[in-house]
């Protein structure tokens, strides 16, 4: 079954802090994976992809095929970070599937 | 440019009326989907179509959820004899890509539906 896992509700940090919002997949296929994130008050939004290998607004996630991971990283946690973040799989282009998503509360 | 809308916004139905959610994409976007997010779950996903095509509807979770895309650009999302359990936020994305193309989907503001 294709299934996104996101462990944590809720993650707290100090300003300045590391943060890494976890992300488990369950997916027989080549995984094709996302990260979006909604701020308050706005859409969901694409955050980034694993495919394009970027880093957006200093967040970066890498692929980690044996541990069926993408984990969502920042070294430096700023307080406009603080969202809902999703972790997706994408299924053969034509759906998404969703983790059920992590509060990221940014505190200075 | 003009992003996805979704009206309306807010919709409150009782018990057993039927809904029609409307789902405006970006012009030129080729797939349009439809997902429920319930409260505290991620997004879920109920249809999609390639152009008026729809492809999968394989997440609409009973009949009395029907979807149409008539020529193409502007969808409905209609639900018949509404349930408590069909309370949510209903959001639409839509892609510049035919399916089987990874890429980027752009999300409308979602329809807050409540039944009483």
């Amino acid at each position: 079954a294709q299934r996104v896992t996101q462990p944590e509700k809720l993650l707290s940090v100090f300003k300045g802090a590391p943060v890494e919002l976890k992300c488990n997949y369950s997916y027989s296929g080549s995984p094709e994976l996302f990260w979006y994130v909604q701020y308050s008050r706005q859409r969901l939004q694409l955050l980034l992809r694993h495919i394009s290998r970027e880093s957006i607004k200093g967040f970066t996630a890498d692929l980690n095929k044996g541990e069926t991971s993408f984990h969502l990283k920042k070294p430096f946690a700023q307080e406009e970070d603080s969202a809902m973040y999703y972790c997706a799989l994408d299924i053969d282009g034509n759906k998404l599937v969703f983790g059920a998503g992590t509060i990221l509360r940014v505190k200075s | 440019g003009a992003g996805v809308s979704q009206s309306p916004r807010y919709k409150v139905a009782k018990r057993g009326q039927d809904v029609a959610l409307r789902c405006d994409p970006i012009s030129g976007h080729v797939s349009l989907f439809w997902y429920q997010q319930a409260l505290g779950q991620g997004p879920e996903f109920l249809t999609y179509f390639q152009n008026e095509a729809q492809l999968d509807k394989s997440g609409l979770p009973s009949d009395r959820f029907f979807a149409e895309r008539p020529e193409g650009s502007v969808s409905t999302l209609k639900i018949q004899r509404t349930q408590q359990e069909d309370s949510a936020v209903y959001l639409c994305a839509s892609s510049p890509l035919a399916g089987g193309v990874h890429g980027e989907q752009f999300f409308g503001p979602g329809t807050r539906l409540t039944v009483l």
